[in-house]
């Protein structure tokens, strides 16, 4: 069965540190798809990143980076120079690879982050 | 383009009622799923559909169906609202072909009484 695990539910930092948010998946299929999104107070998730299971390159956006290991099962996102703006719920989620199934996003619980300033 | 709308935006039930929302995808989009989240389970997959067609569905009771009409436009139904329905749902767009992420709406917050 697919599986998300963010074991981290709550991180408080102070503004400027460097955060990892750590995300953990199972899976039996070899071709699949990560993701991250950010659900900020108001509700509305907010696509970060997709990541194929194909592609093992790591990713940087800006004060964002995605460190993506097969061999491990992680999908580990890091905000460098946190900002209070970063304040939200952000979650990993995995969807299957083939035909039509990557409709079905399958959540890990989220990670409620808070930038102090 | 516009985003994902989702109407309404609140909504307060009674238990044993049934409720209809509502989700306008992103222009050109015809993929159209939908998801609960509430404190306890997280958030959990409902359906999804593509070209009128239910394509997934995730593991709820009969009570939740939901359609889509040509214009990619996606209506969710709950009959006999129970309390433990109350949630926000969300709705996401995407293409739906391909390799593809989903775009999220604002979600609708439905409360059960």
């Amino acid at each position: 069965a697919q599986k998300v695990t963010q074991a981290q539910t709550e991180i408080s930092v102070v503004e400027k540190e460097d955060v990892t948010l750590d995300c953990v998946y199972e899976t039996r299929d070899t071709t699949y798809y990560l993701f991250w999104y950010k659900q900020p107070p108001s509700g509305e998730l907010v696509f970060l990143i997709r990541r194929n299971s194909f592609d093992e390159q790591n990713e940087i956006s800006g004060r964002y980076s995605w460190n993506f290991q097969k061999s491990t099962s992680s999908f580990n996102f890091t905000i460098t120079a946190s900002q209070v703006v970063d304040s939200a719920v952000y979650f990993c989620a995995l969807s299957e690879g083939y035909g039509g199934s990557q409709g079905n996003l399958i959540f890990g619980k989220g990670t409620k982050l808070s930038v102090k300033p | 383009k516009a985003g994902v709308t989702q109407t309404p935006r609140y909504l307060i039930k009674t238990r044993g009622q049934q409720v209809t929302l509502s989700c306008s995808p992103i222009s050109g989009h015809r993929s159209v799923s939908w998801y609960q989240q509430t404190p306890g389970q997280g958030l959990q997959f409902l359906f999804e559909y593509f070209s009128e067609t239910q394509r997934n569905k995730g593991n709820f009771p009969g009570r939740f169906s939901g359609r889509q009409f040509s214009n990619s436009r996606s209506e969710m139904n709950v009959s006999t609202l129970e309390l433990g329905d109350s949630a926000l749902y969300l709705c996401a767009s995407s293409t739906g072909t391909g390799i593809y992420e989903q775009y999220f709406g604002p979600g609708t917050r439905l409360t059960v009484t």
